[in-house]
């Protein structure tokens, strides 16, 4: 069965614009969940989505924003950007149990000039 | 705060030797503890997932143990291979939020 599938898989944007990267999840999972990996912080959890609603949130500002569809796929907006939101952003799916499985798609490398 | 440290940062071996890494961590309450491959330029591999009750979980050459009590977690790779050249990543889930804390992790690079 096909993976969890990210687009774009690069993307450069200028500082102050915003960006939407889109996650389509393994087909039957419910659960989408994003982060940031940037070589000085490591990996970070933004936040989670189950069933359109959001059940988790990382300690991100609000800049960072993300939904849901009934058809399970998410979309991650990050606004006013800033130079340090370079970073390869990775989403997860699952079928939504606590301690389920994740499967991660192979990410979008955003950079910031 | 929640923390998870991981060790070595780095380490070399030679194809075919053992080796072993760890992973320690403040997070409570406890969820679960995973351990994750990522090779570059890709998304992690769930390696095992491990609760609290579990104290060894193996996934062919690779078996994790966890002891709650001292809040530790190893990693141990038998018989490497090139392909097992990659960042082996610790991720512990609080109880009751169920948000994942993420160690830096290993980067392991197996030679000829």
């Amino acid at each position: 069965k096909a993976g969890v599938t990210q687009t774009p898989r690069y993307l450069i944007k200028t500082r102050g614009q915003q960006v939407t990267l889109s996650c389509s999840p393994i087909s039957g999972h419910r659960s989408v969940s994003w982060y940031q990996q940037t070589p000085g912080q490591g990996l970070q959890f933004l936040f989670e989505y189950f069933s359109e609603t959001q059940r988790n949130k990382g300690n991100f500002p609000g800049r960072f924003s993300g939904r849901q569809f009934s058809n399970s796929r998410s979309e991650m907006n990050v606004s006013t950007l800033e130079l340090g939101d370079s970073a390869l952003y990775l989403c997860a799916s699952s079928l939504g149990e606590r301690v389920g499985g994740y499967t991660f798609g192979s990410g979008t490398r955003l950079t910031v000039v | 705060k929640n923390q998870v440290e991981q060790s070595p940062q780095s380490l070399i071996i030679l194809e075919g030797k053992n080796c072993t890494l760890q992973c320690n961590y403040t997070v409570s309450p406890f969820s679960n503890l995973r351990w994750y491959k990522q090779d570059t330029g890709r998304g992690p591999v769930s390696l095992t997932i491990m609760t609290f009750s579990e104290n060894t979980k193996s996934n062919g050459r690779y078996t994790a143990t966890l002891d709650a009590d001292t809040k530790q977690s190893s990693l141990h790779i038998t018989a490497s291979q090139l392909s097992d050249s990659a960042s082996y990543i610790c991720v512990v889930s609080s109880g009751g939020s169920y948000i994942p804390t993420f160690g830096r992790g290993t980067s392991l690079i197996v030679h000829p």
